[in-house]
């Protein structure tokens, strides 16, 4: 059972377009989400985090986006450039209990930029 | 180091051989994480550690699959008589705390033929 869906497994963007990931969720004890980018070959990096009790966080070009209500969130990059090529992660936490340090982590959406 | 480092980076076992990972977390991180990532899928969680205490082993797929760290630095991943469904990457991670922001390795490709 998949906790944390991406279910779009790739999207294309053209340079210094809007990028739009999109993640949602379904376990409603998850209230820390996180994006990880990651290159070929190489380890997930942290980019970007929100927690439930914020509907936007932003980082310079990176954006995400809460909706509890809807269980979604999604990361906005704007504008797109060709380093952004990479998978992204979506990946949740629940910050209370006993197990708040174990991401659970959706499938990845491969983002290509386009020159 | 400056960051997180695993070895090897890649590993080819045949069948029913044991192998290790190892991970060097980054220097003065309490909290030690194993991903595993199969293909296609994203990372699942296997095993958590805070120093040398193992507090979270509820990821591990089967009793072949052990993981130490004995002094609450570095850590190995050991798996007995790999089968072929082992393959896959596996990540290792490391926080200040286990609440913070985890930085990942390069990860280890384990291919099991």
């Amino acid at each position: 059972d998949q906790q944390v869906k991406q279910n779009s497994p790739s999207l294309s963007v053209q340079e210094g377009r809007i990028s739009i990931l999109n993640c949602d969720y379904t376990n409603s004890m998850f209230d820390y989400f996180l994006w990880y980018k990651k290159y070929p070959a190489e380890g997930p990096t942290f980019l970007i985090s929100i927690s439930s009790i914020k509907d936007k966080n932003e980082d310079g070009r990176f954006t995400v986006f809460l909706n509890k209500s809807a269980k979604h969130l999604s990361l906005h990059i704007v504008p797109s450039q060709p380093g952004d090529s990479a998978v992204y992660f979506c990946a949740a936490r629940q910050n209370s209990g006993g197990s708040n340090y174990k991401l659970t982590f959706g499938k990845g959406t491969l983002l290509t930029v386009n020159p | 180091g400056a960051g997180v480092s695993q070895s090897p980076r890649y590993k080819v076992a045949k069948r029913g051989q044991d192998v290790a990972l190892r991970c060097d977390p980054i220097s003065g991180h309490v909290s030690l994480f194993w991903y595993q990532q199969a293909l296609g899928q994203g990372p699942e969680f296997l095993t958590y550690f805070q120093n040398e205490a193992q507090l979270d082993k509820s990821g591990l797929p089967s009793d072949r699959f052990f993981a130490e760290r004995p002094e609450g630095s570095v850590s190995t991943l050991k798996i007995q008589r790999t089968q072929q469904e082992d393959s896959a990457v596996y990540l290792c991670a490391s926080s200040i705390d286990g609440k913070i922001t985890a930085f990942f390795g390069q990860g280890t490709r384990l291919t099991v033929v």
